[in-house]
């Protein structure tokens, strides 16, 4: 069976700071990997996916995420954070087939001026 | 792309009253559907997802359940709420050739 754990609940960050939301996963078979957004009052939102190729994964607002096989993990990076970054944000494993989606229990970012 | 809609967006329902929830989809056909439960600090938590018309799989046993009558239509049912039935109720789609999941705006049901 598919896990995702994401080790931090909470990261609080001062603005233009780098920041790390961490993500590992467990699967017994070839996974797809995602990372959601989700403002405040908003509905989750797509950040950026790995399916397959370059290990370094571009996404939208500066987001990049990096799959790393051997350590089974998919943390999301941004070099200089903003108050707009304020969010929850959710790493998620998807079987090949395609047919379900695991989330994590998420990752609060808050960005502090 | 995919537009989920899902109605009603809150509830508020006495215990041991039924639960009907309602997800259509526009946008594609065949769609995967799923219904998530969200809650505060624990992720969101996979209920039932369906792969066509009539197909239901389950995840988690528990007092609800799920019907699909249509290619675009998801439903969530129960015919007893629980107070632990309590929570924030996400449908979903998936499905495409880009693995992406596309989110419903979600219904907030209070059970009291």
């Amino acid at each position: 069976a598919q896990s995702v754990t994401q080790l931090d609940s909470q990261v609080p960050v001062f603005e233009e700071a780098p920041v790390e939301l961490r993500c590992n996963y467990s699967s017994s078979v070839s996974v797809y990997l995602f990372w959601y957004v989700q403002y405040p009052n908003q509905g989750l939102q797509l950040l950026l996916k790995y399916l397959s190729g370059s290990t370094l994964v571009k996404g939208i607002n500066g987001f990049e995420a990096e799959f790393n096989k051997s350590q089974t993990s998919f943390h999301l990076r941004k070099p200089s954070v903003h108050i707009s970054d304020t969010a929850e944000y959710f790493c998620a494993v998807s079987d090949t087939g395609g047919f379900k989606t695991i989330f994590g229990a998420g990752t609060r970012l808050f960005v502090k001026a | 792309s995919q537009t989920i809609h899902q109605w009603p967006a809150t509830l508020v329902q006495p215990v041991g009253s039924p639960l009907s929830l309602e997800c259509t989809v526009e946008g594609t056909s065949n769609p995967n559907l799923y219904w998530y439960r969200q809650a505060a600090g624990r992720g969101l938590q996979l209920l039932f997802y369906s792969v066509g018309i009539g197909q239901i799989s389950s995840e988690v046993p528990q007092n609800l359940s799920a019907s699909r009558p249509q290619d675009r239509q998801f439903i969530l049912s129960s015919k007893k709420l629980l107070l632990s039935d309590s929570g924030f109720y996400l449908c979903v789609g998936g499905g495409g050739f880009s693995y992406e999941q596309y989110f419903g705006p979600g219904t907030r049901l209070t059970v009291t």
